[in-house]
C-alpha cells in the first residue's frame, strides 16, 4: 500500500471507550487525510494535515480529533465512542505528485473496521 | 451537502460488454475529476483522471468523459472483464484550495458476470 500502515486493523469496541486509530507512512509526504466509509455516503474526510502539528477538520469531524506530532504519523481519536461512528476508516497521503491531467492523487492505506458495540 | 453525486448503487454487466458509470457535481469550482477503484477489504486505488479543460482523457480500457456545462462525467470500461468487478468512487478536487482534499461519491459497485 505504497508505504502507509494504518493500525489497527480490525477493533470492536464498546460505546464510551476511548480509540485511537493510527497511520503511519515511510512516504516522508506532507499531506495526510482521514476518511470514513459507510453504505450510501461513500468516503466522507474526518480531518486532514498539511503539516506537523498543522490539521483542520473535514466534512464530519464532530467526535474526532487527530494529532500529528511526526511527519510518518497521523493518529485519528474518537474521544468517547458511539455507535454511529462504526465505520471504515481510510487514511490517505498526498505527496503533491500530480497525475498529466493536473490532478493530484491521493493514495490509500487498507483502511480500519471499527465496530462500536 | 454531496457535492459528488453517483445515483446508480450498483451495475450489472456481461463479460466483453461496456461499462458505463455516471457522476455528477455541484460545485462548479472543481478543476480536477477522479476515479478510484476498490476491492472488498482493500483500500481505494487510483484509476484515472481529468482536468476541468478537458471532454475526455482515455488510458488503456478507461476512458473518463467530462461535460462541463452539465456538471456530469462518466466512465466507460471497454471490454469489461471479471477482474473489474470492484466499487467505483468518483472523485473531485479544487487546485487551488491548496490542500488537495477530494470530495466523493457514494460508489457504484460493478459485477461482470461471465
Amino acid at each position: 500500500d505504497a508505504g502507509i500502515t494504518q493500525s489497527p486493523r480490525h477493533k470492536v469496541t464498546e460505546t464510551g471507550t476511548p480509540v485511537t486509530l493510527r497511520c503511519h507512512q515511510t512516504e516522508n509526504h506532507r499531506y495526510m487525510y482521514w476518511y470514513r466509509q459507510d453504505p450510501g455516503h461513500g468516503l466522507r474526510l474526518i480531518h486532514y494535515s498539511y503539516g506537523v502539528k498543522d490539521t483542520d477538520k473535514g466534512e464530519v469531524s464532530d467526535g474526532y480529533s487527530v494529532s500529528r506530532s511526526k511527519t510518518e504519523d497521523f493518529l485519528l481519536t474518537l474521544e468517547s465512542a458511539t455507535s454511529s461512528q462504526t465505520s471504515v476508516y481510510f487514511c490517505a497521503i498526498s505527496g503533491r505528485e500530480f497525475q498529466s491531467s493536473g490532478a493530484n492523487v491521493l493514495t490509500f492505506g487498507a483502511g480500519s473496521r471499527l465496530t462500536v458495540l | 451537502d454531496q457535492q459528488v453525486k453517483q445515483n446508480s448503487p450498483s451495475l450489472s454487466v456481461q463479460e466483453g460488454r461496456i461499462s458505463i458509470l455516471n457522476c455528477d457535481y455541484t460545485n462548479s469550482m472543481f478543476d480536477y475529476f477522479l476515479w478510484y477503484k476498490k476491492y472488498p477489504a482493500e483500500g481505494p486505488t487510483f484509476l484515472i483522471s481529468i482536468s476541468s479543460i478537458k471532454d475526455k482523457n482515455e488510458d488503456g480500457r478507461f476512458t473518463v468523459f467530462l461535460n462541463k456545462s452539465a456538471k456530469h462525467l462518466s466512465l466507460h470500461i471497454v471490454p469489461s472483464q471479471p477482474g473489474d468487478s470492484a466499487v467505483y468512487f468518483c472523485a473531485a478536487s479544487r487546485f487551488r484550495s491548496n490542500d488537495y482534499k477530494l470530495s466523493f461519491g457514494a460508489g457504484t459497485t460493478v459485477t461482470v458476470r461471465a
